[in-house]
């Protein structure tokens, strides 16, 4: 049963153009959301996080936008750079529990100059 | 400040031997994660400790196992290996168990033939 989500495998966008990565979670105890950017042969890194009292977090060319009604959450790249070409993990949490960060399978991005 | 440790890097064992991966978290760090990544399956958790305690863990069988050392560091080790058990895994860190990113190592590629 995967509680998190990423339904795209992979998503090709011109450099210069908004890159949009869409999550979708089945558990609503979930309320804290993080993405993470991943090169190969690197471990990820932590990129943006947002809490469910929020709707968005900007953070320099980088939003999260949380839904929570529709349990999807979306990271914005405006402008995409070709820098940005890895793969995106979406993470999710109970911020008040002990539990581990649920991860979905990933998302690659392909930023194409 | 060191990032979060892992070796070794890339390793190749045959079926059913076993394997001890070990990771250094960041210095003040004391909860320690592990995850197992797969093409196409994402980061799947495995285990987390705090002060030497597993806290939480995953759906893994009982070939796989952890432990956690007074200074924080900690090893995972996979029993009776399996083609299947070739993956990435990642050992993240943090200060606490509760909420807060994870700080990531690159890995222990982990081929078994």
């Amino acid at each position: 049963d995967q509680q998190v989500k990423q339904n795209s495998p992979s998503l090709s966008v011109q450099e210069g153009r908004i890159s949009i990565l869409n999550c979708d979670y089945t558990n609503s105890m979930f309320d804290y959301f993080l993405w993470y950017k991943k090169y190969p042969a690197e471990g990820p890194t932590f990129l943006i996080s947002i809490s469910s009292i929020k709707d968005k977090n900007e953070d320099g060319r980088f939003t999260v936008f949380l839904n929570k009604s529709a349990k999807h959450l979306s990271l914005h790249i405006v402008p995409s750079q070709p820098g940005d070409s890895a793969v995106y993990f979406c993470a999710a949490s109970y911020i008040s529990g002990n539990t581990p960060l649920v991860f979905g399978k990933g998302t690659r991005l392909s930023v194409i100059a | 400040k060191a990032g979060v440790t892992q070796t070794p890097r890339y390793l190749i064992k045959t079926r059913g031997q076993q394997v001890t991966l070990s990771c250094s978290p960041i210095s003040g760090h004391r909860s320690v994660s592990w995850y197992q990544q797969t093409p196409g399956q994402g980061l799947q958790f495995l285990f987390e400790y705090f002060s030497e305690t597993q806290r939480n863990k995953g759906n893994f069988p009982g070939r796989f196992s952890g432990r956690q050392f007074s200074n924080s560091r900690s090893e995972m080790n996979v029993s009776t290996l399996e083609l299947g058990d070739s993956a990435l895994y990642l050992c993240a860190s943090r200060r606490g168990t509760y909420t807060g990113e994870l700080f990531f190592g690159e890995g222990s590629r982990l081929t078994v033939l």
